[in-house]
Formats: structure tokens, C-alpha cells, sequence
């Protein structure tokens, strides 16, 4: 069956480099059909959407985060990456990768990895 | 900020019938799919209902769901102690060209 799991550094200091991997099993991330994102959840917060990237490489990321974020796609691994630059305290938060059907109409997260928790922190 | 609007909490006697409500507009529930998904205490997300109403296999049909407009709604009914969790509306936006969360409800099994 579909299974992705996060992996990276659990704490990271203010203005470095956040680094995230999802490995995903049981599916290729070549696959056409499919966005991988990547999502994160502050503590006590809701949801927030981080990026997606496609399986050509394209990729799109929210707004808010403005250009901190570069999402990567590693096919030879069946991996795909998050790097969010000039970290602050506002970026601890449970990490979470996911897939989302891109052909379909309804565009669901139907996989989700564990999530992992990276505090920001000197 | 979500764009997706929901009661921070909600909460119900066992056994009775409990609705969240979510409130977007044209950009999201609008034109697209609403897709819900519940959260259990300190584990991942996991979708609930897609394509507005659809019940992912092994998803108990004590749930439901329903779109009107830029409007959607989840139904629980028959309540237990389980259902206790956090529940998240979602949808692509296409000002986003992602997927935007609503804030959240927390639902209380009294």
C-alpha cells in the first residue's frame, strides 16, 4: 500500500535552512497523476498548505511563504524534498508530506505521511 | 488567515447528530471539490470525505457530506467517544493554485 514518511532535523536554528525528505513506498512519485506536497501544522494551529511539485518537476508553492521555499523531486529515490530558507520561530510546526491526485476533480490529500516535528531554536 | 471559513468547535451528546459548517467562495468551494478530512489527537490527518460528498473506503457512512454553492457541510451522526477529533474543510483555490484549509473545528463528544 501507498505509505510516505517524513525524515529531516528535528530542531534547526533561527535563519538557517529547514530540510525535509518524504520517502514514499508502494508508488512511484513519476507517476503523472499525482501533486506531492507538503503541508505543516504550527502547535494548537490549523492546516497550512507549503508547495506542491509535480512529476515533471514543476512546482508551485503559497504565497505566504514567499520565495523561502524550494521543493525538489528525487525520482531514482522515490523522494521528494522541502528546503525553507531563513527560518524563524514561526516556522516550528509539524511538517507533513501528502499526495493529491492532479487529474481528478475533486484534488483529494489521500495519503499523508506521520509528520514531523522541527522546532526552530537556538 | 484561512480562506475557508469553520466553528472553531462544536459539540454533542453521544448518539445524537452533529454538522460542521464551511463557507468559502467562488475561488474555492465555488468551482472545485470540497474534500474533508479528520484529524484524531496528535496523529496525521486523514481524508474523510471527497468530492463533496464520496466516503473513502473504510470510512464508517455515520459520516456525510454536502455542498450548496460556496458552501459545504460535514454530518456526523450517531455520535461516539471516537469521533472526538479535529476536522478540516479543503479545497483547491484558484488564486492559490493549492489546496486552502479551513481554521478547524473541534468537536466534543459530551
Amino acid at each position: 500500500q501507498v505509505q510516505l514518511q517524513e525524515s529531516g532535523p528535528g530542531l534547526v536554528k533561527p535563519s538557517e535552512t529547514l530540510s525535509l525528505t518524504c520517502t514514499v513506498s508502494g508508488f512511484s512519485v513519476s507517476s503523472g497523476d499525482y501533486y506531492w506536497n507538503w503541508i505543516r501544522q504550527a502547535p494548537g494551529k490549523g492546516l497550512e498548505w507549503i508547495g506542491y511539485i509535480y512529476h515533471s518537476g514543476s512546482t508551485n508553492n503559497n504565497p505566504s511563504l514567499k520565495t523561502r521555499v524550494i521543493i525538489s523531486l528525487d525520482t531514482s529515490k522515490n523522494q521528494f524534498s522541502l528546503k525553507l530558507n531563513s527560518v524563524t520561530a514561526a516556522d516550528t510546526a509539524v511538517y507533513y508530506c501528502a499526495r493529491q491526485s492532479s487529474s481528478s476533480r475533486h484534488k483529494s490529500l489521500d495519503y499523508w505521511g506521520q509528520g514531523t516535528l522541527v522546532t526552530v531554536s537556538s | 488567515q484561512s480562506v475557508l471559513t469553520q466553528p472553531p468547535s462544536v459539540s454533542e451528546a453521544p448518539r445524537q447528530r452533529v454538522t460542521i459548517s464551511c463557507s468559502g467562495s467562488s475561488s474555492n468551494i465555488g468551482n472545485h471539490a470540497v474534500n474533508w478530512y479528520q484529524q484524531l489527537p496528535g496523529k496525521a490527518p486523514k481524508l474523510l470525505i471527497y468530492y463533496d460528498d464520496l466516503l473513502p473506503s473504510g470510512v464508517s457512512d455515520r459520516f456525510s457530506g454536502s455542498k450548496s454553492g460556496t458552501s459545504a457541510s460535514l454530518a456526523i451522526s450517531g455520535l461516539q467517544s471516537e469521533d472526538e477529533a479535529d476536522y478540516y474543510c479543503a479545497a483547491w483555490d484558484d488564486s492559490l493554485n493549492g489546496v486552502i484549509f479551513g481554521g478547524g473545528t473541534k468537536l466534543t463528544v459530551l
